[in-house]
């Protein structure tokens, strides 16, 4: 499976600032993928980023709060915006990858706002 | 939108037994279903996982069902060792969407 690398691996953040972490994947991938783990909760698709064109966000997220870039077929950002004690989490890029569509996950981003 | 539903929440086995976990979905168009093993502090494992052409895969130890009728599709872990204590998601999505809808986890133990 493709090595999908992410930045940074863990901060602790001031309420009110933005943090942008960054994925990278070590071979192109049409579909990437970035969810939310809260604290002991499951997986939460935040938005599908697609290349080429604006990131398609699921209910409840905003790209005022979650701006998502995608410039190339192996990079993708996720920028948690003025951030509060609420968007401690886990933040995960997941890419599909293979002729069977499969979906891997980066290590993830672990942020504690403070 | 697809919803996943997954059960149970905790699960504690002796070593050596069978764990079973069980989901359902809502969406008939779904036809990928993976399930994922994540260990404390570390990124969800795919494990296994099954397309909606086929009702059983199996991987040594580890086997997946489907039913398409029922919408369900469940997770076999046989003779458990200490090493498979984790939280399992199941998930599932379809070739329109792409994107995976997880269940809620089910935090296994196993007993040594």
């Amino acid at each position: 499976s493709a090595v999908i690398s992410q930045k940074p691996s863990r901060d602790i953040c001031q309420r009110g600032t933005s943090l942008t972490i960054q994925c990278q994947v070590d071979s192109q991938v049409t579909m990437m993928f970035w969810y939310r783990q809260q604290p002991g909760q499951s997986l939460t698709l935040i938005a599908t980023a697609n290349q080429g064109s604006e990131a398609t966000y699921e209910s409840g997220f905003v790209i005022d709060k979650f701006p998502i870039s995608r410039p190339n077929l192996t990079f993708s950002t996720l920028t948690v915006s003025n951030m509060s004690p609420e968007d401690s989490s886990i933040y995960l890029c997941s890419v599909e990858e293979g002729s069977q569509n499969t979906i891997y996950f980066g290590e993830g981003s672990w942020l504690t706002v403070v | 939108g697809e919803n996943v539903e997954q059960h149970p929440s905790t699960l504690s086995v002796q070593e050596g037994d069978s764990a079973v976990i069980k989901c359902t979905y809502s969406d008939s168009a779904s036809n990928y279903f993976p399930w994922y093993k994540q260990e404390l502090g570390k990124r969800p494992q795919l494990i296994i996982d099954i397309r909606s052409n086929v009702g059983e895969k199996k991987d040594q130890r580890i086997a997946v069902t489907l039913n398409k009728t029922a919408k369900h599709f469940s997770l076999h872990i046989t003779e458990t060792q200490p090493e498979d204590s984790a939280v399992y998601f199941c998930a599932a999505t379809s070739a329109g969407r792409r994107a995976l809808t997880f269940g809620s986890g089910t935090r296994l133990q196993v007993q040594p």
